[in-house]
This record gives structure tokens, sequence and C-alpha cells, in this order.
């Protein structure tokens, strides 16, 4: 098994541009789960997805993030505009209905300028 | 809402030593338990886990413990080996949820 996929791994823009982060969970895993990684405030989860459906979205920030989940195998989380303090590490997770444990995508480090 | 606390946020050990992580959680409805690695740059990985209806699990120089009536559970690493040295984060699954709730983080450092 490939394991989580995320891409690209390393993004670097300027502020006020859109930002898309892109997710291949595992096969045959049911939840996917977003999370933002900062010095500050740790791992922090933002959105996660049941069978493709989101179900609890309270970690996201505010309206500039946005997150879908079009298929089973794929993912987005989108940020516009971007701004200097959504610089951090996403890392994208999933796991298989009825096991809770949670297997962790290579993250994304993001840097707006 | 729920919390996770975890303790000591950085450990330094010497090479053979052993290394204790502590954490506490605050609803008492959770059942799952796990422990993660993180190396610099890379993702966390699950090390150990621990279901609410066991005290104590190992895995050759790795053990977790669960106090349920504290609502506190432990990470044991003996033995400590340089590559051991990574940042350790515990977590609690939400209760009815697929969710976690993360510490905050131990940096451990195994001094050669």
């Amino acid at each position: 098994d490939a394991g989580v996929i995320q891409s690209p791994r390393h993004e670097v823009t300027e502020m006020g541009q859109e930002v898309t982060l892109r997710c291949k969970p595992i096969s045959g895993h049911d939840y996917l789960f977003w999370y933002r990684q900062t010095m500050m405030r740790g791992l922090e989860l933002l959105i996660y997805f049941n069978n493709n459906v989101p179900i609890d979205d309270s970690g996201m920030p505010e309206d500039r993030f946005s997150a879908k989940m079009p298929n089973a195998s794929f993912s987005t989380l989108k940020i516009q505009p971007s701004e200097p303090r959504d610089s951090a590490v996403y890392f994208c997770a999933s796991s298989r209905q009825g096991v809770e444990t949670q297997y962790f995508g290579p993250g994304t480090r993001l840097l707006v300028l | 809402g729920e919390n996770v606390e975890q303790h000591p946020s950085t450990l330094s050990v010497q090479e053979g030593d052993s290394a204790v992580i502590k954490c506490t959680y605050s609803d008492s409805a959770s059942n799952y338990f796990p422990w993660y690695k993180q190396e610099l740059g890379k993702r966390p990985q699950l090390i150990i886990d621990i279901r609410s209806n066991v005290g104590e699990k190992k895995d050759q120089r790795i053990a977790v413990t669960l106090n349920k009536t504290a609502k506190h559970f432990s990470l044991h690493i003996t033995e400590t080996q340089p590559e051991d040295s990574a940042v350790y984060f515990c977590a609690a699954a939400v209760s009815g949820t697929y969710k976690y709730i993360f510490g905050t983080g131990t940096r451990l450092k195994v001094l050669a």
C-alpha cells in the first residue's frame, strides 16, 4: 500500500493567492482528516470526513478555508485568499471504519510570503 | 471541551536510560489512546496505542500504561537509543467520534 499521498510537498506563495492542497487516502479507508501543525498551536484538527461527507469542521479557522472530498480517493483543502499566518505544515490522515488508528501523509509545507 | 495535557515539553536522557512522558485527558468516555513519534521534517507515525479496557501494553522497548480513574496515561521507553530522539505526541479519541485531541508534544533528546 502506498500510504496517504499528499501534494504538493512544498508550496511557496504570496499573500492573497489561492492555495490548493491535495490528499489521497489509503484505499479502503472511510475517514479522512486534515490537520495543521505549527510551533505555536501544535497539531490542530481542521476538518474530517466520513464516506466523503464532512462530519466536523469546527476546527476550520475561518471562511478563507474550505475542504472538499468529491470521491473516496481524493480530497482538497483550499485557502483563498492566503495570509502569512497560514504558513504551517498541513497533514492529511486517514483511518478505516471500526479502527481508530490514523495514518498520516507526508504533509505539505506551506509558506505564505 | 475535550483537552489533553502532556508533560514534560522537553526531556533529555542519557543513552541507555529510561524516558517517561505523561498525559492527562478530560473526556472520561475516551476509549482509545495512541502515541505518535515525529522525527524532524517527517510525518507523525504511530508507535503504540492502548484501549480503555487494558491497563498496560508493551512492544519491545516501548510500553504504555493507562489509569482510567485518574484519567492519565504514560509512555515508557527503556534502554533509550539516539534514534529515539524525536517529538512524541499523545492523543485521546473523542468519545463517539473518530477524531483525536492531541497533546502538545514532548521533545525527547537521547544523549550519546
